[in-house]
């Protein structure tokens, strides 16, 4: 029962242009979504978060949209750098409940020259 | 400016063989916890403490142990090792369990099981 779901395994994107990564959650209760970047070898990197009570997020190039009713977030990168290649989890957890994230399955990013 | 750091990187133990993976954390941190990684699994998490003395399980604890001594200590130990425990292994601790605060993961343990 994956209560997290990111359902591409990879997406390409030319350098410049928007990278756009998709998550599903199934979970109502869920009030706090994260996205983590991992690079081959090394722990995964928080990267930008949202709250329930909030519809978006940004932090420089990088923003996360919330769409509670289909129970449904995304993250958008632009412009898309070759840095950015890596594999990107979504991950959501319930306040109070400690360090228990739920995470998703990945999404591994290649951004192209 | 440590952070979290696990250790051994590397490992291969025979099935049946016991070990311990190392976790330390130098932030002060009271909420440390085990994932592990299989490929097209996510993170899954493996047990969890809120500080010292307190230990509770994750979605996927059966074969592992934990204890919390210290804050700075959160050792996962395998008991028998079987084939399945094959993984790669993340530490993370956090300040407290405000939602808002970020979790900081280790490096990785790459464990084998033959």
């Amino acid at each position: 029962d994956q209560q997290v779901k990111q359902n591409s395994p990879s997406l390409s994107v030319q350098e410049g242009r928007i990278s756009i990564l998709n998550c599903d959650y199934t979970n109502s209760m869920f009030d706090y979504f994260l996205w983590y970047k991992k690079y081959p070898a090394e722990g995964p990197t928080f990267l930008i978060s949202i709250s329930s009570i909030k519809d978006k997020n940004e932090d420089g190039r990088f923003t996360v949209f919330l769409n509670k009713s289909a129970k449904h977030l995304s993250l958008h990168i632009v412009p898309s750098q070759p840095g950015d290649s890596a594999v990107y989890f979504c991950a959501a957890t319930l306040t109070g409940t400690a360090s228990k994230l739920t995470f998703g399955t990945g999404t591994r990013l290649q951004v192209t020259l | 400016n440590a952070g979290v750091t696990q250790t051994p990187k590397f490992q291969v133990l025979k099935t049946g063989q016991s070990m311990t993976l190392q976790c330390a954390q130098d932030m002060n941190h009271e909420y440390m916890s085990w994932y592990r990684q299989d490929p097209g699994m996510g993170l899954r998490l493996i047990h969890y403490s809120v500080g010292a003395g307190i230990t509770d399980q994750g979605e996927v604890p059966n074969g592992y142990n934990v204890s919390r001594s210290t804050t700075e200590d959160f050792p996962l130990r395998l008991l028998s090792a079987a084939p399945s425990q094959t993984s790669v292994y993340f530490c993370a601790s956090r300040e407290d369990g405000y939602s808002g605060n970020t979790i900081y993961f280790g490096e990785g343990s790459w464990l084998t099981v033959v």
